[in-house]
């Protein structure tokens, strides 16, 4: 299997631009996760989806932030209108157990909102 | 609510030399503990776990952990650092009723040749 994969790898845009962020994860595993990571925050868990429904989203910062999982194949999370404070590296992973601790990432989004 | 603390946000070690980063942890009941490895550009990677037993946890790489529940701890170690191991640390707790991490700051080893 090739692992969690995240398309693009690099993002640049500007302020008020939509952006789109990709995300497969690994075949067979049932529970996908969003993480943004900043050196002010750290790791935060955004949203996560188990047979691709969303359980918990207390994590997306607001509304300009949205994730959807329309099959089991692939998410995407979408930033409209991005801002400059959204410019961080996002991950996704993927798990088979019940999400616990059995989560590979992928290699990230690094996301640069001018 | 359970959370993991990293005290220390940067450590440097001599290449050979033995190496522990702390870990502590704030749970009621016995907690699920994970350290991950991030290399530079790279997402997560899983070092090892500790659900119960042993307290004693083998990972990959040649890592070792020991949960203490005495001490609230979950020290990660190694005995002989190689400069590859040169990375950030994240410990992590299950919250969440099971399905969610939450991961501490994180501690960024470097390893001097």
């Amino acid at each position: 299997d090739a692992g969690v994969i995240q398309s693009p790898r690099h993002e640049v845009t500007e302020m008020g631009q939509e952006v789109t962020l990709r995300c497969k994860p690994i075949s067979g595993h049932d529970y996908l996760f969003w993480y943004r990571q900043t050196m002010m925050r750290g790791l935060e868990l955004l949203i996560y989806f188990n047979n691709n429904v969303p359980i918990d989203d207390s994590g997306m910062p607001e509304d300009r932030f949205s994730a959807k999982m329309p099959n089991a194949s692939f998410s995407t999370l979408k930033i409209q209108p991005s801002e400059p404070r959204d410019s961080a590296v996002y991950f996704c992973a993927s798990g088979d157990s019940p999400g616990v601790g059995f989560q590979f990432f992928g290699p990230g989004t690094r996301l640069t909102v001018l | 609510a359970q959370s993991v603390t990293q005290p220390d946000i940067h450590i440097t070690v001599s290449e050979g030399a033995s190496l522990e980063l702390r870990c502590n942890y704030s749970y009621g009941a016995t907690p699920y503990l994970f350290w991950y490895v991030q290399s530079p550009g790279q997402g997560l990677q899983l070092l090892l776990k500790y659900f119960s037993g042993d307290t004693l946890v083998q990972g990959i790489k040649g890592f070792e952990a020991e949960f203490k529940r005495s001490q609230s701890s979950f020290n990660l170690r190694k005995p002989s650092v190689h400069w590859s191991d040169a990375a950030e640390y994240f410990c992590a707790v299950v919250t969440g009723g099971g399905n969610k991490l939450t991961f501490g700051t994180g501690t960024q080893l470097k390893v001097e040749l």
